[in-house]
């Protein structure tokens, strides 16, 4: 079964936009999220995690994403993107004390 | 720190051939792990390792091979290259239940 489902694969934005990609996660395993962005031909970044405590995280670049338990949901958002924040988005989320499992990812594209 | 490395950055194979993908990190995590990334799929494991002299089959394993005799390195072999294979791969390391850090990927064809 799907552990992580990123309900958009592509997403279009004009600059100074706000922008939400969405994440659904299976409810039977732990709520340990993550959101990870890989910028065109690199690696992997955390953007932010949610472990335990406020709902509510902030990350890097302006970023902040919100655990909704009785949505099982764990959507990022920015209220104003930049040319910069073109790459591809992935949620995650650890099945046990060691494995990440990913969604298939989100392609953000920011237009002038 | 140089964090998690990988080598080679490009490689190109024919079918049939063998070859060891590298990966290092000096953060003194005791877990490591392989993903491979494909398009519309995100990343899938492939294997991973607890620590020194323990590794486990991840999501996609078949093809693929792997040893971890230090803490430091942990290698993916794979056996007999196929078409199938041609993919992005990413070495990853982690202290604990907690952030992962992925090296800069390996891009692998296989002809």
């Amino acid at each position: 079964a799907q552990s992580v489902t990123q309900l958009d694969s592509q997403v279009p934005v004009f600059e100074e936009a706000p922008v939400e990609l969405r994440c659904n996660y299976s409810s039977s395993v732990s709520v340990y999220l993550f959101w990870y962005v890989q910028y065109p031909n690199q690696g992997l970044q955390l953007l932010l995690k949610y472990l335990s405590g406020s709902t509510l995280v902030k990350g890097i670049n302006g970023f902040e994403a919100e655990f909704n338990k009785s949505q099982t949901s764990f959507h990022l958002r920015k209220p104003s993107v930049h040319i910069s924040d073109t790459a591809e988005y992935f949620c995650a989320v650890i099945l046990n004390d060691y494995k990440l499992s990913f969604g298939a990812g989100t392609t953000v594209t920011v237009r002038a | 720190n140089a964090g998690v490395t990988q080598t080679p950055k490009f490689q190109v194979l024919k079918t049939g051939q063998s070859m060891t993908l590298q990966c290092a990190q000096d953060m003194n995590h005791e877990y490591m792990s392989w993903y491979r990334q494909d398009p519309g799929m995100g990343l899938r494991l492939i294997h991973y390792s607890v620590g020194a002299g323990i590794t486990d089959q991840g999501e996609v394993p078949n093809g693929y091979n792997v040893s971890r005799s230090t803490t430091e390195d942990f290698p993916l072999r794979l056996l007999s290259a196929a078409p199938s294979q041609t993919s992005v791969y990413f070495c990853a390391s982690k202290a604990t239940t907690d952030t992962q850090y992925f090296g800069p990927g390996t891009r692998l064809t296989v002809l």
